[in-house]
C-alpha cells in the first residue's frame, strides 16, 4: 500500500505570497494532521482533521488554514507568507481506531 | 498541557556499542508514547509505540523502549548500533481516546563513529 504522499516536495515563495500544500493519506485513513518543522526543532502541531471536520488546532495564526476533502485528502493554506514560515511541512494520517500517525516525506517551503 | 523533554541534543556512539536515548514526558493521564526517526531531509518513520500493557515495547530495526510511569520516562534503547542508525530521533506524546495533537520533543541527533 502507498504511504502518505505530499506535494510539492519543494517550494520557493516570496514574502506576502500565498501557498497551498497537499496531502493524500494512507488508503482507509480518515484523519489527517499537519505539522510544521523548523530547522533544528521537533515538529509542531498545526491542525488535525477527521471526517472533514477540524478536530484540533495548534498555536498558529489565522494565516494558516486547512481543509479535508470527501476522499480524505487535505490541503494546508498559508497566506501572507513570512520569512519565519520557512520550514518542512509534514502531513500525517491515522485511522479512526488507532492513534498512531504515519508521516509523509514533507514539503520543504522556503520563503525569501 | 502535555510536553516532552529530550535532554540530549546530540549523542555520539561507536558502531557496535549500546545506545540509550532519554525521553521524559508530562501528561495528566496515561499517554500514548512514540519514538520516531528522521533521516536528513526526510519525513518521520515510526520506530515503536506504547499504548498500554507490557511496559517494554519492541520496535523495528532492533530498537526497544521502556515505559516507566514513576519516572515519567520512555527511553529508547538498542544493544548494538549500526552506522545506518545515524539520524535524528524524536520522542512524542499523544492523548488516548481523542483526536488530539501529538507533541514532539526537540530531538536527539545520533552520530555513529566507526
Amino acid at each position: 500500500d502507498a504511504g502518505v504522499t505530499q506535494s510539492p516536495t519543494h517550494l520557493i515563495k516570496t514574502r506576502g505570497q500565498h501557498v497551498t500544500l497537499r496531502c493524500s493519506p494512507i488508503s482507509g485513513h480518515k484523519s489527517v494532521s499537519w505539522y510544521q518543522q523548523v530547522l533544528g526543532q521537533g515538529p509542531q502541531f498545526i491542525f488535525q482533521y477527521y471526517e472533514k471536520e477540524e478536530r484540533g488546532r495548534g498555536n498558529f495564526p489565522d494565516r494558516f488554514s486547512a481543509r479535508q476533502f470527501p476522499n480524505y485528502s487535505s490541503e494546508l493554506n498559508v497566506n501572507a507568507l513570512l520569512l519565519g514560515d520557512s520550514a518542512l511541512y509534514l502531513c500525517a494520517s491515522s485511522s479512526a481506531r488507532q492513534e498512531t500517525q504515519y508521516f509523509g516525506p514533507g514539503t520543504r517551503l522556503l520563503v525569501l | 498541557a502535555q510536553s516532552v523533554t529530550q535532554p540530549d541534543i546530540h549523542i555520539t556512539v561507536s558502531e557496535g556499542a549500546s545506545l540509550e536515548l532519554r525521553c521524559n514526558y508530562s501528561y495528566g493521564a496515561t499517554p500514548y508514547l512514540f519514538w520516531y526517526v528522521q533521516s536528513p531531509g526526510q519525513g518521520l518513520q515510526l520506530l515503536l509505540k506504547y499504548f498500554s500493557g507490557d511496559t517494554l515495547v519492541q520496535g523495528i530495526k532492533g530498537f526497544e523502549a521502556e515505559f516507566k510511569r514513576s519516572q515519567s520516562s520512555f527511553n529508547l534503547r538498542k544493544p548494538s548500533v549500526h552506522w545506518s542508525d545515524a539520524a535524528e530521533y524524536f520522542c512524542a506524546v499523544g492523548a488516548i481516546g481523542g483526536y488530539q495533537k501529538v507533541t514532539f520533543g526537540t530531538g536527539t541527533k545520533l552520530q555513529v563513529i566507526p
